[in-house]
């Protein structure tokens, strides 16, 4: 049982590049959710699913994009980079009213 | 709109002190649920406890305990006799109960502990 899982651990992109941050879990949970940190700012949300193909936006989804065609994986997709966007990522995930678990984070670096 | 409020930025304490952590909360829900996450300095979230907000009992884990108080909104977090290990930026979390943002948590800015020799 690896839990969340999230990859890259880190990224370096240049302005107006593209990418995308990969999040599993194996846990088998109807939630997932994706978290940016920034310093000063705790932990914001970007977007959740709460189930496959459904998707939904947070506090602050412009520039992300997210699918989820399984369970298991969720996606976020950055279309044009920007320096904002340098932060820590989080994905997240939890069953039904369950304690959210968390993936080890990607750092990500926008030149 | 739930809010969650860590008015401690930062906290530095000598070994063996015991400290505490405030966390304030605001919901309009009446059935919510409230957590401590501990991000230690390699970055990783650690999940430490989860309270519901029907049952106001207080917990105690070894040298951690947490007061959770609704009349004041509050969930504080304290721990015992702080070790070194102890250092690390902690994070209280609100989640409203119910479907759709249901997954969605409202942290506060998070409390940096120091804890030194």
């Amino acid at each position: 049982n690896a839990g969340v899982t999230q990859t890259p651990k880190f990224q370096v992109l240049k302005t107006g590049q593209s990418m995308t941050l990969q999040c599993a879990q194996d846990m088998n949970h109807e939630y997932m959710s994706w978290y940016r940190q920034d310093p000063g700012m705790g932990l914001r949300l970007i977007h959740y699913s709460v189930g496959a193909g459904i998707t939904d936006q947070g506090e602050v989804p412009n520039g992300y994009n997210v699918s989820r065609s399984t369970t298991e994986d969720f996606p976020l997709r950055l279309l044009s980079a920007a320096p904002s966007q340098t932060s820590v990522y989080f994905c997240a995930s939890r069953k039904t009213y369950g304690t959210q678990y968390f993936g080890p984070g990607t750092r990500l670096l926008v030149l | 709109a739930q809010k969650v409020t860590q008015a401690q930025t930062e906290i530095s304490v000598v070994e063996k002190e015991d400290v505490t952590l405030d966390c304030v909360y605001e919901t309009r829900d009446t059935t919510y649920y409230l957590f401590w996450y501990k991000q230690p300095p390699s970055g990783e979230l650690v999940f430490l406890i989860r309270r519901n907000s029907f049952d106001e009992q207080n917990e105690i884990s070894g040298r951690y305990s947490w007061n959770f108080q609704k009349s004041t909104s509050s969930f504080n977090f304290t721990i015992t006799a702080s070790q070194v290990v102890d250092s690390a930026v902690y994070f209280c979390a609100l989640s409203e109960a119910g479907t759709g943002t249901a997954s969605k948590l409202t942290f506060g800015t998070g409390t940096r502990l120091q804890v030194t020799l």
